[in-house]
């Protein structure tokens, strides 16, 4: 069973506000990911990170950010939120190691009113 | 260019009938193909892998699938439908090595008394 939590599990903001996305993963994992999930929709891969102070973007634009100061922790930002930042916002982790299968969270529910 | 397509967005069984949900990939080097399921509010759990070997793989919860390499298949199946199976599932396909999985758009099952 995966150890990666995500927090908030929901979260309801303004347009306009800064936010944070915690994700937090206890298996050692060198790989973490963000993916944006829209009902109806394949989850689109936003930014991943191959292992400490290593950010890249996905295939989705995003207008949020990433930082990897920590092995285990993978938070994702957006400076001023919109409406169309709402949607359902996953983590996971991998291990290259163990054929980088991929561990998810529970996810994010966001809602930019 | 790679993709996976599940071809029914939402399918309707009886409980105690059986199930196949199915999946169909484009990938351009050999195929790590999963099955993942998420309950609603919930993130993705793994299902069942396919690295190599036998192309009849077993999962939790009483899950199968078959990798079918001619019709760039991996059909979900289950015998004998629960009625706690009833959520979204998702077909993915990526790399052993590499950063990016590719998600179908799910199918969404309703499980009937």
């Amino acid at each position: 069973e995966a150890d990666i939590y995500q927090t908030p599990r929901y979260l309801v903001i303004g347009t306009g506000k800064k936010i944070t996305l915690e994700c937090s993963q206890t298996m050692g994992h060198d790989k973490m990911y963000w993916y944006q999930q829209d009902p109806g929709m394949e989850l689109h891969l936003i930014h991943y990170s191959y292992g400490v102070n290593s950010t890249e973007k996905g295939d989705l634009s995003s207008e949020s950010t990433v930082s990897r100061i920590r092995t285990e922790h993978f938070p994702l930002t957006l400076e001023s939120a919109r409406p169309s930042h709402t949607s359902q916002y996953l983590c996971a982790s991998s291990e290259e190691s163990r054929g980088n299968i991929q561990y998810f969270g529970a996810g994010t529910r966001l809602s930019v009113l | 260019a790679q993709s996976v397509t599940q071809p029914d967005i939402h399918i309707t069984v009886s409980e105690g009938a059986s199930l196949e949900l199915r999946c169909n990939y484009s990938y351009g080097a050999t195929p790590y193909l999963f099955w993942y399921v998420q309950s609603p509010g919930q993130g993705l759990q793994l299902l069942l892998k396919y690295f190599s070997g036998d192309t009849l793989v077993q999962g939790i919860k009483g899950f199968e699938a078959e990798f079918k390499r001619s019709q760039s298949s991996f059909n979900l199946r289950k015998p004998s439908v629960h009625w706690s199976d009833a959520a979204e599932y998702f077909c993915a396909v990526g790399a052993y090595t590499g950063n990016q999985f590719y998600f179908g758009t799910g199918t969404s099952l309703t499980v009937i008394p």
